[in-house]
């Protein structure tokens, strides 16, 4: 049963610092891992979708990465800014019924 | 903005009532997925509909049902409320092509109370 886990569950840094979300899965056979930002009471934003072949994904100050082998992924944020405060979901997508799965999130808080 | 809607915004029903919930997938989608998301919880997947016809399920009992209708908007829809179902329902569209891995696009959720 595939499961997703996302460290740290909350994080609070200063504005300007670089930052690194992890995403770890536990069934490499995925077709994709989706990065989604969701604010408070909000839904869904998709930031990045990385396919099981490709190896990063980069938006602006965005950079996904994804090793499936070891089942990881990391969302890298550049510069942060307080606008970056907000909930990080990764969600991957089974191979083995296609389901996607998420993660409990990552509570970012960028203090100014 | 994503282009998928969602109504009503917010809803507060009673233990034992039926709800429907409703999405607007985004124009040129062809399949839509309904989640709910309990505080502090990531998604959890409640089903799929690919061109009308239910495409996958998770772990969430018969009393909770789908429709997808020929414009590719959807109905969720709830029997018998409990007191667990409080929480916010998200659905999302997507185009869907043989073997390929889409990007999933959410609408703003319903946020359901069950007193």
């Amino acid at each position: 049963k595939q499961e997703v886990t996302q460290i740290p569950a909350a994080l609070s840094v200063p504005e300007g610092e670089n930052l690194v979300l992890n995403c770890s899965f536990t069934d490499s056979a995925i077709y994709n891992l989706q990065w989604f930002r969701q604010d408070p009471g909000k839904g869904l934003t998709s930031l990045l979708l990385i396919q099981s072949s490709q190896r990063e994904q980069t938006s602006g100050r965005l950079n996904a990465s994804l090793d499936k082998s070891s089942g990881r992924s990391t969302l890298y944020i550049a510069a942060s800014q307080p606008g970056d405060s907000a909930t990080y979901l990764c969600a991957v997508r089974s191979r083995r019924d296609d389901k996607i799965i998420f993660g409990k999130g990552t509570r970012l808080h960028i203090l100014p | 903005e994503t282009g998928v809607t969602q109504s009503p915004t917010h809803l507060i029903k009673t233990r034992g009532q039926q709800v429907t919930l409703r999405c607007s997938s985004q124009s040129g989608h062809n399949t839509v997925s309904w989640y709910q998301q309990a505080l502090g919880q990531g998604p959890q997947f409640i089903f799929q509909y690919y061109r009308e016809e239910e495409n996958g399920r998770g772990n969430f009992p018969p009393r909770f049902s789908g429709l997808q209708f020929p414009n590719y908007s959807s109905e969720l829809n709830v029997n018998a409320l409990e007191l667990d179902d409080s929480a916010l329902y998200l659905c999302a569209s997507s185009f869907v092509r043989q073997g390929a891995g889409e990007t999933q696009y959410f609408g703003p959720g319903t946020r359901l109370l069950v007193l």
